[in-house]
Parts: structure tokens; sequence; C-alpha cells
């Protein structure tokens, strides 16, 4: 079945960059864009951006601009969400989402389990 | 775009009916609005797409209505393992995607 599984915990220090990986399987990688989706423990869910994994062509939120990279790799069926200048707002627990769409409808059907990025000094 | 979901917390009793508001500043298109239950220690999982369609699997107790500014979803019988986090979702031209800051519903 189709699945998106998610690189393990990291610690960082303030002013270092994080990579999270997002490895899909079970379905066509490059049919569905993915979205990361990140949550600070015990707040409600935000948007960071989103991939088209066929073109490889990504947006960001305005918070995350020149901070976030997108990437994918479509030999490995991976994607990468890279955030850089961390904070220790930037604690939290990242998400990648897989995008379907149902004729005009667009919703998010499959979550990775998170990846948990502490920063800390 | 903002989302405002009410109430803020819902407590009920297990077999008693759930009403979750979803009020949006602006209006957005009902094929774009979606709801999702997050347990704790889990990823959101899909429940209503579209305003009112049911993803796969998920219970019919579970429905979704509404249009433009006003979406509901609406547990009709609630179950012990309904008692979670609801967010509601869409999808806009920037930022590209909004959630609203969830509804928690607690056993009464």
């Amino acid at each position: 079945q189709a699945q998106l599984v998610q690189s393990g915990a990291e610690v960082k220090k303030p002013g270092a960059s994080v990579k999270v990986s997002c490895k899909a399987s079970g379905y066509v990688f490059s049919g569905y864009s993915l979205y990361w989706v990140r949550q600070a423990p015990g707040q409600g869910l935000e948007w960071m951006g989103w991939i088209n994994t066929n073109s490889g062509v990504s947006e960001y939120s305005q918070r995350f601009q020149g901070r976030v990279t997108m990437t994918r790799d479509t030999s490995i069926t991976t994607a990468y969400m890279e955030l850089s200048g961390l904070r220790s707002d930037d604690t939290a627990l990242y998400y990648c989402a897989r995008e379907e769409a149902v004729g005009p409808t667009r919703a998010f059907d499959i979550w990775g389990q998170g990846t948990m990025v502490t920063v800390s000094s | 775009l903002v989302l405002t979901q009410s109430p803020g917390t819902l407590s009920l009793s297990p077999g008693e009916r759930a009403t979750l508001s979803c009020r949006a500043n602006q209006g957005v298109s009902s094929s774009y609005l979606a709801w999702y239950q997050q347990k704790p220690g889990q990823a959101p999982r899909l429940l209503i797409y579209g305003a009112s369609s049911r993803a796969t699997g998920i219970p019919d107790r579970f429905s979704g209505r509404g249009s433009g500014t006003d979406f509901t979803l609406t547990i009709s019988r609630l179950e012990p393992e309904d008692f979670a986090v609801y967010y509601c979702q869409q999808y806009g031209s920037s930022p590209s995607v909004t959630f609203g800051q969830g509804t928690r519903l607690e056993i009464k």
C-alpha cells in the first residue's frame, strides 16, 4: 500500500541546518505532489511548502522563504526538506504529506510518520 | 485567508452528537476544504475532502457540509476512538494551504 516513511529524529544547534527525507512507496512517485507541514509541541499544523515531484518545482510559505529548500530524487522516490538558520522555535514535528486530487478536490491523503527536529544549544 | 474553528474544546460523552465549525474570513471553494483527525502521537488522518466527501475507510458517522465561508464537521454518534483533535484545511492562492487552529474533542 502507499506510504511515506520519514527519516529519524534530529537534534541541531541554533544556526545549523537540517535535512529531512520522505521516502515514498506503493504508488507512482511523480504522479503526486508532496507537501511539508510542521507542528510545534502542543500546537497546530503549519504549512511550509510543497514540491511538484514530476517537475521539481516548489513553492514555499512566506514564513520560510529564504530558509527552506524542497527537492526530490525521483530515482529513489524520495523528497527532501532542508531548513537552514535553525532557531529554538523551529523545534517541531515535521511531516510530509501526499496530495490527492479527486476531480476538482484536493487533500492530503497519506502522511509520513513525522520527524522530530529539536533545536537546542 | 484565516480559518477559525469553534469551539476550541468540545466536551461530550460517547453516543452524543458532535458539531464542529470552521469559518473562513473570505469565501473558499468547497472543493478545497478538508477535515483531518489527529490523535496523540499520530500523524493527521484525512476524514473529509471536498467539504462533504468521506475519505476511504472513514465511517459514515462522520459527515461534512458547508459552502462559502461556513463549514461543519458532524460526528453523529461519538465512539470512544473519536476523541481527538480535528483540523479543517483549505487550499488558496496565497498561502497555498491554511489550517484552522483545531478543535479538541474530549470525553466529558
